[in-house]
């Protein structure tokens, strides 16, 4: 069954640990995304990777970080230097060009720092 | 950059209205337009979408008009249902194939659809 994993579904941490999400996908699809969704705001870009070794900072890049050592995987890490790491995160992909935009989604993380 | 603003940002209709929201955006060289359902705790999942060299798209209960000239489109969803409620979100997607999935998205609509 083809698709995008998240992991873990919920996650709670408290100030000052680094946290890693994980993000898998079977599509082999090249370019990946991760988005940060604060409740009655739209989906704001942390990184994306349009191939394996390379990735760029998005929107809200600062306090996160990412690698893309394998296409299947993409994972962010939320690190301390991140001030209000709250929210729930969607991991996302594309297919290869020519594609059209459309974005598929990963079922999200949410975490919680205490 | 690009910038959306969608409005409203709650909506509340009876079973069976039409519901309708709205979406502008700044960058004339954006060409795709799409539309994410996200229902409660769920991942967004497309619903529809429209190229700049269409004016109108309509899929069942569903439709999306653009107007390239105002930077404006909108969401159509007639004879709603109680399943119908959600988050609505719209998109902007530029030009460059190369920035393909870097949508820039509207802030959501929270529809509720009351039986």
């Amino acid at each position: 069954d083809g698709g995008i994993t998240q992991s873990p579904k919920y996650l709670f941490r408290k100030e000052g640990q680094n946290v890693t999400l994980s993000c898998e996908q079977n599509l082999n699809h090249d370019a990946m995304y991760w988005y940060r969704q604060d409740p009655g705001q739209g989906l704001r870009l942390i990184y994306y990777s349009q191939i394996v070794n390379d990735f760029q900072k998005g929107d809200i890049a600062e306090g996160y970080s990412v690698s893309r050592e394998k296409k299947e995987s993409f994972p962010l890490t939320v690190t301390s230097a991140q001030k209000n790491p709250t929210a729930f995160y969607l991991c996302a992909s594309i297919p290869p060009s020519p594609n059209t935009g459309e974005l598929f989604f990963g079922e999200g993380s949410r975490l919680t720092v205490l | 950059g690009e910038n959306v603003e969608q409005h409203p940002s709650t909506l509340s209709v009876q079973e069976g209205d039409s519901a309708v929201i709205k979406c502008t955006y700044s960058d004339s060289a954006s060409n795709y337009f799409p539309w994410y359902k996200q229902e409660l705790g769920k991942r967004p999942q497309l619903i529809i979408d429209i190229r700049s060299n269409v004016g109108e798209k309509k899929d069942q209960r569903i439709a999306v008009t653009l107007n390239k000239t105002a930077k404006h489109f909108s969401l159509h969803i007639t004879e709603t249902q109680p399943e119908d409620s959600a988050v609505y979100f719209c998109a902007a997607n530029p030009r460059m194939v190369t920035n393909a999935g870097k949508s820039t998205f509207g802030d959501g609509t929270t529809l509720t659809v009351k039986p």
